[in-house]
């Protein structure tokens, strides 16, 4: 069949706002999820994580949101800047049977955000 | 920097070739991960090698194997290369096998190689 290029969410915002990047993940059996940052050109650079047992984790301008119930991770951002334009993926890990899927992550198709001055 | 380099940054070939793309993991790191990222099915796990041992597989095509050597390098092999190959392919490491607590799991990725397939 034809291939059809991935139509990536976006977001646009004024440097300075707030940001809020969502993903709905997909195996309730995840124990571990992660943001990660791709810039145009480069690999992936992690952002933060945060485990299953915590609903709420902060680093230095971002905080990650889990709600295990609805099976959403939020992303949020504070006083974006230009240099945060990028695509965010969120990931998660789930264990298999028997611990077989070890260090497999699962991405989300990944959200641009682009800050403007 | 992560601290993760792949080789070649990019490489351009033709239908039914084969290449190999190389990754050196993070100086200690023990695990490498290798993944896929193409325009429509976005970032696909391959492969988990753990100090030289296969340890996780994902939808890793038939043609397409991997091996971790005695100096923890990895190496990706892409053999009968089609069209649909093109794509991103990224190396990534961490310091445990990937099932135990973040602190030892996180995933750092490399710069990546850009194969193209002509």
């Amino acid at each position: 069949g034809e291939s059809v290029g991935l139509h990536l969410p976006t977001l646009s915002v004024q440097e300075g706002d707030n940001s809020i990047i969502n993903c709905a993940y997909s195996n309730s059996a995840s124990d571990y999820f992660i943001w990660y940052k791709q810039e145009s050109g480069k690999g992936p650079q992690f952002i933060i994580d945060i485990r299953s047992n915590m609903d709420k984790r902060q680093g230095q301008r971002v905080t990650v949101l889990l709600n295990k119930t609805v099976k959403h991770l939020s992303l949020q951002i504070a006083a974006t800047q230009p240099g945060d334009s990028a695509v965010y993926f969120c990931a998660e890990r789930s264990q298999g049977a028997g611990g077989t899927s070890y260090g497999k992550l699962t991405f989300g198709q990944g959200t641009i955000l682009t800050v403007h001055p | 920097d992560s601290g993760v380099t792949q080789t070649p940054k990019h490489l351009i070939t033709a239908t039914g070739q084969r290449v190999t793309l190389r990754c050196s993991p993070r100086s200690g790191d023990l695990s490498v991960y290798w993944y896929q990222q193409s325009l429509d099915q976005g970032l696909q796990f391959l492969i988990q090698y753990y100090n030289g041992e296969e340890r996780a597989k994902g939808n890793i095509l038939e043609r397409f194997s991997a091996q971790q050597f005695p100096d923890l390098h990895s190496e990706l092999n892409l053999s009968s290369l089609e069209l649909g190959d093109s794509a991103l392919y990224f190396c990534a490491s961490s310091v445990a096998d990937g099932g135990g607590p973040p602190k030892t799991d996180t995933q750092y990725f490399g710069p990546g190689t850009r194969l193209t397939v002509l």
